[in-house]
């Protein structure tokens, strides 16, 4: 079983529309997670970290998080073509320096 | 500019070769880190040092030696190059404190071995 799990896509949503991220993880003690952004041929790039269970909202994006099964997700509300781009979905183990751990990316298409 | 800089942008070399990536952060971190990310996309991590000393050291061949002379630099180097080396390498940091392992990432090194 994969540590991360994400689809690989491509998620293909029209402009103005919620699109829909998910990811499981492995490690039932995973304390972070965090959801990068990645365009073609691009460094990631955080957009955004959630610790505790429940919503975390910043701007367009919602990011959720449900420890006791194992799942965080990403919504990005009014999409935008300039959203289309691959989100990596992270998790960090608990304790001192934990590796982060990476799934392999969901690819989204913002349709206009 | 306050970012994480890797240098060269691009390397082509021959199979059997050494090379090194550079990397320097000016963002005040204490956290450095070297991923590898394949053809298939897939971001893995090699190595990460904290204040100059070794953190995590996956399973990667002895061919990678990373090096941290002080906390803001992390340069890699490879030996004996190979096919399967080819890839994007990406140096990233973090800070300390809360928003530990929040990374932040250069800009890549696209190294192609033939």
């Amino acid at each position: 079983q994969k540590e991360v799990e994400q689809n690989s896509g491509p998620l293909s949503v029209p402009e103005g529309a919620i699109a829909s991220l998910n990811c499981t993880y492995s490690d039932r003690v995973s304390q972070s997670f965090f959801w990068y952004r990645q365009y073609s041929g691009k460094s990631p790039e955080l957009i955004m970290s959630i610790y505790s269970n429940g919503d975390k909202e910043d701007g367009r994006f919602t990011a959720q998080l449900n420890k006791a099964s194992q799942y965080v997700s990403l919504l990005i509300r009014d999409s935008q073509p300039s959203d289309s781009a691959t989100y990596l979905c992270a998790v960090k183990g608990s304790g001192g320096y934990q590796k982060v751990t990476f799934g392999t990316g969901t690819k989204l298409q913002v349709i206009p | 500019d306050t970012a994480v800089s890797q240098t060269p942008k691009y390397l082509v070399t021959q199979m059997g070769n050494d090379k090194s990536i550079k990397c320097e952060q000016n963002l005040g971190h204490d956290t450095m880190y070297w991923y590898k990310q394949d053809s298939k996309k897939f971001l893995k991590i090699m190595f990460s040092y904290n204040n100059k000393e070794l953190i995590i050291n996956e399973t990667v061949p002895n061919r990678f030696s990373p090096k941290s002379p002080d906390k803001a630099h992390l340069n890699l180097h490879i030996n004996s190059l190979e096919l399967g080396d080819s890839a994007v390498y990406f140096c990233a940091s973090s800070p300390t404190g809360y928003s530990y392992n929040e990374q932040f990432f250069g800009p890549g090194t696209r190294l192609t071995v033939l």
